[in-house]
């Protein structure tokens, strides 16, 4: 079975500050992958990124950085110096078991302050 | 990447009545999914669109309530049958593309049962 779990229900910041979004991920697999998807509030989801579990180099896109750790099962998402445009809903997704089915965590609601 | 149109957008609807939910790909896809995203909540499967065979419904979703088609490759509608307040989501159609276990969404439609 596999589960993905985001602790943080509700995150504000300030904007320009910076934020962790925390994920941390269970399967029995060792080929798996994992993946981050925004929803703003229009309810559209956009793919953010997908990491395979061989590759464990963090990645870094404009703002946006992952750090991918098989250690402690962990796919965290940094935003650096946020902006409003950012505030949405952040989910954490993960599909292993050579199937196509994607199991999604509870979601981190993102408020970024003017 | 893929695009994927759902229609309608949004609807508003009466208990006991039911709704057909398209999707439409740009492309050729294997695999289609269906996702219920309720209130607040996070996306839950419902069901894998098989061309040329029934779907597969995951636990807790049966074919009399959800039925799904899939005519070709590039298409597929979701029935939502009977429906109640209970049934008042966001309905997300998603496919995999061409990246290896990259899955694309639609813009997803707005249920309300009054």
């Amino acid at each position: 079975a596999q589960k993905v779990t985001q602790a943080q229900t509700e995150i504000s910041v300030v904007e320009k500050e910076d934020v962790t979004l925390d994920c941390v991920y269970e399967t029995r697999d060792t080929t798996y992958y994992l993946f981050w998807y925004k929803q703003p509030p229009s309810g559209e989801l956009v793919f953010l990124i997908r990491r395979n579990s061989f590759d464990e180099q963090n990645e870094i896109s404009g703002r946006y950085s992952w750090n991918f750790q098989k250690s402690t099962s962990s796919f965290n998402f940094t935003i650096t110096a946020s902006q409003v445009v950012d505030s949405a809903v952040y989910f954490c997704a993960l599909n292993s078991g050579g199937y196509q089915k994607v199991t999604f965590g509870t979601g981190t609601k993102l408020q970024v302050i003017p | 990447s893929a695009v994927i149109s759902q229609k309608p957008s949004r609807d508003i609807c009466q208990r006991g009545t039911s709704l057909t939910i398209q999707c439409q790909v740009d492309s050729q896809v294997t695999m289609m999914f269906w996702y219920r995203q309720q209130p607040g909540q996070s996306l839950t499967l419902i069901a894998t669109a098989n061309q040329g065979s029934e779907a597969t419904y995951e636990s807790g979703f049966v074919i009399d309530k959800f039925p799904i088609s899939r005519p070709n490759l590039t298409f597929s509608t979701l029935t939502v049958s009977n429906m109640s307040p209970e049934d008042s989501s966001i309905y997300l159609c998603s496919v995999v593309g061409q990246g290896i276990n990259e899955q694309f969404f639609g813009p997803g439609t707005r249920l309300t049962v009054l």
